[in-house]
């Protein structure tokens, strides 16, 4: 079985500039997470995906941080403009049951670097 | 107060040697505890699940203490491969049952 596959695993770009952070959870999981870890801080919760739905986007910074998953499939999240404080590693997590006791599935990161 | 608390290290310990790490947690009506283990610029990855009546897995044993709201981990005859940080998670009672995570305690095993 694939696990949650993320992309770019890296990403250095200017202040101001716009940023997509791709994320592909397992086939028939359909609840979706977003979660960030920002240097040297806890990783703190950003949304959650139910299919196609948002269900909770409190953690979202603010409204320069756009989520989509269109078809609930496969989600992106936009960074537009970015700023140095978005700096961090951003993980996706996918889970069929968000109940169960095997916890969530997370990818590999995207280490988002804003210089 | 945060809401997931843990010790960050590091702990610098020999092979065989037992460690325990401790995370305290501020919401009572938690119900759903997990470890997991991260290695450095890795994902998360599940250690394993904490159940009230605590449970083992080889060398790993997890226990939860609800009166004091903390959970434990016990690593006996530690192994180089431990060398890792390890996160307390917290799961959310409701809605969306998102994780709440601790800082992580990191620990190095030496030869």
């Amino acid at each position: 079985e694939a696990g949650v596959t993320q992309f770019p695993s890296h990403s250095v770009i200017e202040k101001g500039q716009t940023v997509t952070l791709r994320c592909d959870p397992i086939s028939g999981h359909d609840n979706l997470y977003w979660y960030r870890r920002v240097m040297g801080k806890e990783i703190k919760f950003l949304l959650h995906f139910v299919k196609e739905s948002k269900q909770d986007e409190s953690g979202m910074p603010n409204n320069r941080f756009l989520a989509e998953r269109t078809g609930g499939t496969y989600s992106t999240l936009k960074v537009q403009p970015a700023e140095l404080e978005d700096s961090g590693v951003y993980f996706c997590a996918s889970s069929q049951d968000p109940r169960s006791s095997y916890g969530y599935t997370f990818g590999s990161g995207t280490r988002l670097t804003v210089v | 107060r945060k809401e997931v608390e843990q010790d960050p290290g590091p702990f610098n310990v020999p092979e065989g040697a037992t460690v325990a790490f401790n995370c305290t947690y501020s919401n009572s009506a938690s119900q759903s505890f997990f470890w997991y283990r991260q290695d450095c610029r890795k994902e998360p990855k599940l250690l394993m699940s904490v159940y009230s009546s605590g449970n083992e897995d080889g060398r790993f044993t997890a226990q939860l203490n609800r009166a004091s709201q903390y959970i434990s981990l016990l690593i006996r005859d530690s192994k180089l491969s431990d060398s890792a940080t390890y996160l307390c998670v917290v799961r959310a009672t409701s809605g969306t049952y998102k994780y709440i995570f601790g800082t992580g305690t990191r620990l190095k095993v030496l030869a």
